[in-house]
Order: structure tokens, then C-alpha cells, then sequence
């Protein structure tokens, strides 16, 4: 049972543009949620976080937004540039449990 | 500082081989997690340390995975008869106390059971 989905495995787009990956999740006793972004050979490094009492959250070029009533969090970056490719997962947390609970990721390519 | 690492980097075995994978957490870090990456997916959530002890290891997939953190640093995930569906990458995450977003993974170790 995939409780975090992220259901497009990849996305291209144009450097300067707005790049929108997407993420779903189930169980609505997550109340807490993060990026974190993937390079070849690299272990995941956290890039930006939402508690479910937000449903925004703001750091340079990067923002996530949450929709708590559809169980939708995005994460926009504007403007992309070639150093975002990378492969980008969505997680979730239930406070006090510890563990992350991530999607299957989405594969990030900016086109110069 | 030093971030965290992960020995050794790639390891293949043959089925029913037993192995021993280390991670080496970020000093003072006292909270170390272990997840499995699958082709295609995302981290699965393995076992977490606070301490020396495991405090939810539910994650583990059966008896033949086994982790111990015996002096509350470094972590060895121990795997007996190794099957082909246990190949996978295996990263290891330190966090100081229960700060969530502050889980730093390691680089990984490739497992190859063949």
C-alpha cells in the first residue's frame, strides 16, 4: 500500500521556467511533510518542509504548498535552473514515529 | 564536518552469503535510521536507533535482518542467507534528537546479491 505517491517518474523542463512536481498521500495522520532531492551516487539531502498546520512554505526559489482536504502537497522552483536536476521524492511523517515515509520520486531535467 | 558514510560503498554477494553493512553517523547525532532503496522507488523505512537501542524496528522485512548500535554511534545492518530480492541500496540517516527535517543521509551501500 503506497501511502506517498508521486505519480509522474519524470519531468522535463525549460531552464528558467517554473518547475511543478506533484505529490499524493493517503493516510491523513501524516502532519508533516519534506522534499528532499537525489543526485547519482549521493545520499537524499533535505531541501524544504511543511507542517499540516501550514499550507505554505516559502525558501528562495523553492515553495511547497499543501492541500490538507485533498492530501496534495507540490513543490514549485522558479526560476530552474540546470543545477535542479536531480531526482526529487516527496515524504511524509506522523509526528512522534520517526520514520519517513517517501514517494517512488520523480526524475527533474532542466533543459538549458 | 564530516557528514555521514557508509561502508563499503558497493558490496555483491552470492545467495545465502551473510553480510555487514556499517554507517558511520554524524558525531552526536543520536538518532540513526536505516532505509532500503529499490530500483524505481523511493527509501523504505528499515529501523531506528535513539541511543544504543532500537526503538521501532518494524520496518525490517523478516528474521534474516538484524541491526545493532552498541555504543550509541556506529550502526551495523547485519543480513543472513542474502536473497536476490535483497539487493537494493541501503542508506543510513542520522538526526540530532527528534528534529525530523534533520535527517542527514549517507551516500548508500549498493547491495548485489547474485
Amino acid at each position: 500500500d503506497q501511502q506517498v505517491k508521486q505519480n509522474s517518474p519524470s519531468l522535463s523542463v525549460q531552464e528558467g521556467r517554473i518547475s511543478i512536481l506533484n505529490c499524493d498521500y493517503t493516510n491523513s495522520m501524516f502532519d508533516y511533510f519534506l522534499w528532499y532531492k537525489k543526485y547519482p551516487a549521493e545520499g537524499p539531502t533535505f531541501l524544504i518542509s511543511i507542517s499540516s498546520i501550514k499550507d505554505k512554505n516559502e525558501d528562495g526559489r523553492f515553495t511547497v504548498f499543501l492541500n490538507k482536504s485533498a492530501k496534495h502537497l507540490s513543490l514549485h522552483i522558479v526560476p530552474s535552473q540546470p543545477g535542479d536536476s536531480a531526482v526529487y521524492f516527496c515524504a511524509a511523517i506522523i509526528q512522534g514515529a520517526q520514520k519517513l515515509v517517501f514517494g517512488q520520486g520523480t526524475r527533474l531535467t532542466i533543459n538549458p | 564536518g564530516a557528514g555521514v558514510s557508509q561502508t563499503p560503498s558497493n558490496k555483491v554477494t552470492e545467495k545465502g552469503k551473510y553480510v555487514e553493512l556499517r554507517c558511520d553517523p554524524i558525531s552526536g547525532h543520536t538518532a540513526l535510521y536505516w532505509y532500503r532503496q529499490s530500483l524505481g522507488q523511493g527509501p523504505e523505512f528499515l529501523i531506528y536507533f535513539q541511543g544504543t537501542g532500537a526503538a521501532d524496528d518494524s520496518g525490517l522485512p523478516n528474521d534474516r535482518f538484524f541491526a545493532v548500535r552498541p555504543e550509541g554511534s556506529v550502526s551495523t545492518l547485519k543480513i543472513q542467507r542474502t536473497e536476490r530480492g535483497d539487493s537494493a541500496v541501503y542508506l543510513c540517516a542520522s538526526a540530532s534528537g527528534r528534529a525530523y527535517n534533520e535527517q542527514f543521509f549517507g551516500p548508500g551501500t549498493r547491495l548485489t546479491v547474485l
